[in-house]
């Protein structure tokens, strides 16, 4: 069965670092979005991709946060410098709709920020 | 300001009744919804998904009923098993997915 893949599943890193996810979106899926899931609340989206283009980053820090997703297919979201509220769930989804619904999420790169 | 609210944090239902999940939403532009499930450490789960054309659709165990004039959404499960226990997160959407913040179900045996 076709799935979303992120990597890693767990990171650890020490704030003022850089830290990079990765995310393989399932073939054929034109839409990606990352999402940030803080404990004990839903996910919040930080980027959405239609293809290469960034069609919202309304929610994304972008003094420290950047996305790409060169050739529209897998895709990169980068924090530099992490700060310790960036701890989170980072889940990635796709989608073959353009409206987005059916969105179906990876497992997800938790980051701890010590 | 939250557009997605689900007020209940948790719910507890024996094994074999029905459970109800609720959700309220506050913009009247969102014209699909859907329900996910999350296990511990893993993404969330596509369950099942509304258009706001209709007000109910099914899926085996799975039931949302969509009600627009009071921008609420329901999701039943009947009859309720153990391996339904997760978190489960309503979303609703126009062009972008708004979550709502998660309600944890256990089911008791």
């Amino acid at each position: 069965e076709a799935e979303v893949a992120q990597s890693p599943r767990y990171k650890i890193t020490e704030k003022s670092q850089a830290v990079a996810f990765w995310c393989d979106p399932i073939s054929g899926h034109a839409t990606l979005y990352w999402y940030r899931q803080i404990l004990g609340q839903g996910p919040e989206l930080l980027v959405q991709f239609q293809d290469e283009s960034v069609v919202d980053d309304s929610q994304l820090p972008k003094d420290r946060f950047s996305a790409e997703r060169l050739k529209g297919v897998d895709s990169t979201l980068k924090i530099q410098p992490a700060e310790l509220g960036d701890s989170a769930m980072y889940l990635c989804a796709s989608s073959f709709r353009r409206d987005g619904t059916e969105a179906f999420f990876g497992q997800g790169t938790r980051l701890t920020v010590v | 300001d939250q557009q997605v609210k689900q007020n209940s944090p948790s719910l507890s239902v024996q094994e074999g009744r029905i459970s109800i999940l609720n959700c309220d939403y506050t913009n009247s532009m969102f014209d699909y919804f859907l329900w996910y499930k999350k296990y511990p450490a893993e993404g969330p789960t596509f369950l099942i998904s509304i258009s706001s054309i209709k007000d109910k659709n099914e899926d085996g165990r799975f039931t949302v009923f969509l009600n627009k004039s009071a921008k609420h959404l329901s999701l039943h499960i009947v009859p309720s098993q153990p391996g339904d226990s997760a978190v489960y997160f309503c979303a609703a959407g126009a062009q972008k997915l708004v979550f709502g913040q998660g309600t944890r179900l256990t089911i008791n045996p």
